[in-house]
């Protein structure tokens, strides 16, 4: 039972333009939910997170959206940077259990 | 920045073996976790730790492992009798709450079992 879900193994953009990518998730408990950013040889970092009471949190070139409704979210990067290239994993957790269900991942290429 | 530190990067053990896994939280956190990544797959959950008890674990989570917090600063996992399938990228994190706190990973422990 695949909780959390990103459908698009891989994305490319060109630098400067909006990268915008997908997750989704069915457990209605769910109720934060976090991008993680990751490099080779290293471990998940921290980009940006939402709590369910909110459905937009923006920092920087970061911003989750968030439609409980469909339980969807997306993160967008605008400006798309070179060095954003990376694997971004969605994750999600409810307030009680504080372990994170992440997705599967989305290579994102940003091309200079 | 502080960050969460994990020993050794890379560990290469015969099946059968005892494997200790460390990891070093940052210092004012409370909540610990450990996650596995087999290579090409997700990051998923083992267990996590509150308390100095084991708050959650998942069902990966059997009786062959073990987590312990020994000193207040380590937290260590332990695969007693290790199986090829254990092979993957073990990564450590903590975080200073529960639910509403991202939690900050190491840079991982690569377990290879021959």
């Amino acid at each position: 039972d695949q909780q959390v879900k990103q459908n698009s193994p891989s994305l490319s953009v060109q630098e400067g333009r909006i990268s915008i990518l997908n997750c989704d998730y069915t457990n209605s408990m769910f109720d934060y939910f976090l991008w993680y950013k990751k490099y080779p040889a290293e471990g998940p970092t921290f980009l940006i997170s939402i709590s369910s009471i909110k459905d937009k949190n923006e920092d920087g070139r970061f911003t989750v959206f968030l439609n409980k409704s469909a339980k969807h979210l997306s993160l967008h990067i605008v400006p798309s940077q070179p060095g954003d290239s990376a694997v971004y994993f969605c994750a999600a957790s409810d307030s009680n259990a504080g372990k994170s269900t992440f997705g599967d991942g989305t290579t994102l290429t940003v091309k200079p | 920045e502080p960050e969460v530190t994990q020993t050794p990067s890379h560990q290469v053990t015969q099946m059968g073996q005892e494997v200790i896994l460390r990891c070093v939280p940052i210092s004012n956190h409370l909540y610990f976790y450990w996650y596995r990544q087999i290579l090409g797959q997700k990051v998923e959950f083992l267990v996590s730790f509150y308390n100095n008890e084991i708050s959650e674990k998942s069902e990966i989570f059997d009786d062959q492992f073990s987590v312990e917090r020994p000193d207040g600063s380590n937290f260590t996992l332990k695969i007693r009798s290790t199986k090829l399938e254990d092979s993957a990228m073990y990564f450590c994190a903590s975080s200073g709450g529960g639910g509403y706190q991202p939690q900050h990973f190491g840079d991982g422990t690569r377990l290879s079992i021959l």
